[in-house]
């Protein structure tokens, strides 16, 4: 079956500008993650969602940053006003309700100048 | 805080060694410990997971738990250069579907 996918898989975005990171996880998978991971850095949490309810969001960073996942499936992470230190890869993952396991999408490289 | 430590390396071994990789964690309330693998401009792939104390061996990679130790390790048999990546161990925040990432150890396999 297909897995995470993750959309744009690369963002340019002028400092001040908002970006919007689209996420679709495995069909019929419960929980679903945003990470940011910079470079040589392990996944850093931003929040989670089990199905439409966002039950952590304890990583992110500041009131820029703003995730939903309105219908239980397809995921929004919304960064307002980009900064430069908001460079990143942006992660999805998802997880089936009944195990730990997490599988993770391709990422989306956002590049702020 | 929680927390789970790797070793950064670099950690080199030659084709065909045993590369032994290690994670220790803080929360002793952790129940599901998960290595993954991640090449260079690539998303972590989970490989291993391990949920009891001892050995569970999966092809050429054994994940190790130890709990009474807080600690867990992943070997890789007949080392490949294709095995060259870095490895992160993931360990889940006491009752929360959160994990708690290690920082990561790159592995070199030399042909």
């Amino acid at each position: 079956g297909a897995g995470v996918s993750q959309s744009p898989r690369y963002k340019v975005a002028k400092r001040g500008q908002d970006v919007a990171l689209r996420c679709d996880p495995i069909s019929g998978h419960v929980s679903l993650f945003w990470y940011q991971q910079a470079l040589g850095q392990g996944p850093e949490f931003l929040t989670y969602f089990q199905n439409e309810a966002q039950l952590d969001k304890s990583g992110l960073p500041s009131d820029r940053f703003f995730a939903e996942r309105p219908e239980g499936s397809v995921s929004t992470l919304k960064i307002q006003r980009t900064q430069q230190e908001d460079s990143a890869v942006y992660l999805c993952a998802s997880s089936p309700g009944t195990r730990y396991e997490q599988y993770f999408g391709p990422g989306t490289r956002l590049t702020v100048t | 805080q929680k927390e789970v430590e790797q070793n950064s390396g670099p950690l080199s071994v030659p084709e065909g060694a045993i590369a032994s990789l290690n994670c220790t964690y803080s929360d002793r309330g952790s129940q599901s410990f998960f290595w993954y693998r991640q090449y260079s401009g690539k998303s972590p792939e989970l490989i291993m997971s391990i949920y009891s104390n001892g050995d569970k061996e999966d092809g050429r990679f054994t994940a190790q738990l130890n709990k009474a130790s807080q600690y867990v390790s992943l070997l890789i048999r007949d080392s490949q250069p294709s095995d060259s990546a870095t490895y992160l161990c993931a360990v889940n925040a006491g009752n929360n579907r959160k994990l708690i990432w290690g920082l990561g150890t790159s592995l070199a396999v030399n042909p």
